[in-house]
């Protein structure tokens, strides 16, 4: 069974700077990851994916996130920080399921960015 | 393309009862999953169809069904609802279940209270 874990349940940080969400996976083969953000009352919005191609993968609105296998980490980072990004951050690991087909998302437990002036 | 639509947004119900929640996928997309979201239990995974067959399922009582549709549509059940069945119930749907894992693309959730 494929298991993420994310190593920081709050993050404050101030308007302006970086931003370091912690990722640690774990995995029999090679993982698909994710990063998904959910702001309050909405769904869930992909931020970027890793699928064995590049090792560092760029997403939407500046984020960034780098799949470290020697470490089994895939932390999401963003050099500057903005009041919008205020948001739950998940990262997702994808399963193939039982019949080894099929997509089956393993959350971890989210991480609460908070932003502040 | 117009996005993965849930109905209805919010619902009550009371302890007993049964509800039937819907999913609409993105135009051209074949699999459907669900999870629901709970402030103990995070976000966990229900059930994933494709082509009207059940391909995974997680791990949660038999309370708890869906379907798939030929248009690929689905619909999840719960019955003899709980208290505990208060959750943010998403979809998501994406263009294949084989091959490697698919980005998965989410609705907005339905809103479920059992009272």
């Amino acid at each position: 069974a494929q298991s993420v874990t994310q190593l920081d349940s709050h993050v404050s940080v101030s308007e302006g700077t970086p931003v370091l969400l912690r990722c640690n996976y774990s995995s029999s083969y090679s993982p698909s990851l994710f990063w998904y953000v959910q702001h309050p009352n909405k769904g869930l919005q992909l931020l970027l994916k890793y699928t064995s191609a590049a090792t560092l993968v760029k997403g939407i609105n500046g984020f960034e996130a780098e799949f470290k296998k020697s470490e089994t980490s895939f932390h999401l980072t963003k050099p500057s920080a903005h009041m919008s990004d205020a948001a739950e951050y998940f990262c997702v690991v994808s399963d193939r399921g039982l019949t080894g087909g099929g997509n089956k998302l393993t959350f971890g437990t989210g991480t609460q960015l908070k932003v502040e002036l | 393309k117009a996005g993965v639509t849930q109905t209805p947004r919010y619902l009550i119900k009371t302890r007993g009862q049964q509800v039937t929640l819907s999913c609409s996928p993105i135009s051209g997309h074949r699999s459907v999953s669900w999870y629901q979201q709970t402030p103990g239990q995070g976000l966990q995974f229900l059930f994933e169809y494709f082509s009207e067959t059940q391909r995974n399922k997680g791990n949660f009582p038999g309370r708890f069904s869906g379907r798939q549709f030929s248009n690929s549509r689905s619909e999840m059940n719960v019955s003899t609802l709980e208290l505990g069945d208060s959750a943010l119930y998403l979809c998501a749907s994406s263009p294949r279940a084989g091959g490697p894992p698919d980005t998965q693309y989410f609705g907005p959730g339905t809103r479920l209270t059992v009272l």
